[in-house]
């Protein structure tokens, strides 16, 4: 069973900087690209950012670009958000999600959202 | 960015009732489009892909159709688990975005 399970949420505050990881199990991770999705409290959904399986391609919503970084690491199964200069607005459930195949952008195939972990919290407040 | 909108943003239906939502693109999507159901505290769970492919698992009451820029989802008998919020979604390009949301509760 395809399980993904984030961590790393918290209260921070602004300007300040979060890392979230990303545990996935249940799948051969190093073949799938992977995203993340954030959903701000009672609100809708918001791409944020996505990586292809070996990290060629990674791309950014501009409303985070320059200032969140997505990485991984094959080796440990593992997925990473570094979350600088953290605004009131960031504030949302952040959700780790698989893609269906190696790459992230639409002439590859990519942008698929299945499955998603459970969403861990971050909110930004003094 | 594609701007997806939504309706309608919410609905009350009772049990046994077909729902239908509609969905539309800012501009031509061909058939790439996803939906998703959202249950409280909970995250989505991909529904239908490509714009009317059944996800494996998923009851055969849910159904999707449409090209280009206009899109419907329908559930043809509402079931009591089926009480959730649904999005659409495109993937034609870069940024990926969603629609606002239809949340469907019990009349």
């Amino acid at each position: 069973e395809v399980q993904l399970v984030a961590s790393g949420g918290g209260l921070v505050q602004p300007g300040r900087s979060l890392r979230l990881s990303c545990a996935a199990s249940g799948f051969s991770f190093d073949d799938y690209g992977m995203h993340w999705v954030r959903q701000a409290p009672g609100k809708g959904l918001e791409w944020v950012s996505g990586i292809s399986w070996n990290s060629g391609s990674i791309a950014y919503a501009d409303s985070v670009k320059g200032r969140f970084t997505m990485s991984r690491d094959n080796a440990k199964n593992s997925l990473y958000l570094q979350m600088n200069s953290l605004r009131a607005e960031d504030t949302a459930f952040y959700y780790c999600a698989k893609d269906k195949g190696g790459e992230i952008t639409p002439q590859a195939g990519g942008g698929w959202f299945d499955p998603w972990g459970q969403g861990t919290l971050v909110t930004v407040s003094s | 960015d594609i701007q997806m909108t939504q309706s309608p943003s919410s609905l009350s239906a009772s049990v046994r009732d077909r729902v239908t939502v509609t969905c539309q693109a800012s501009q031509d999507i061909s058939n790439y489009l996803n939906w998703y159901q959202q249950k409280p505290g909970k995250a989505p769970k991909l529904l239908i892909s490509d714009a009317s492919n059944l996800e494996t698992g998923v009851p055969s009451r849910f159904s999707g159709s449409g090209s280009g820029t206009d899109f419907t989802f329908t559930i043809s008998s509402l079931q009591p688990e089926d009480f959730a919020t649904y999005y659409c979604q495109q993937y034609d390009n870069l940024p990926f975005t969603f629609g606002p949301g239809t949340k469907v509760d019990i009349k």
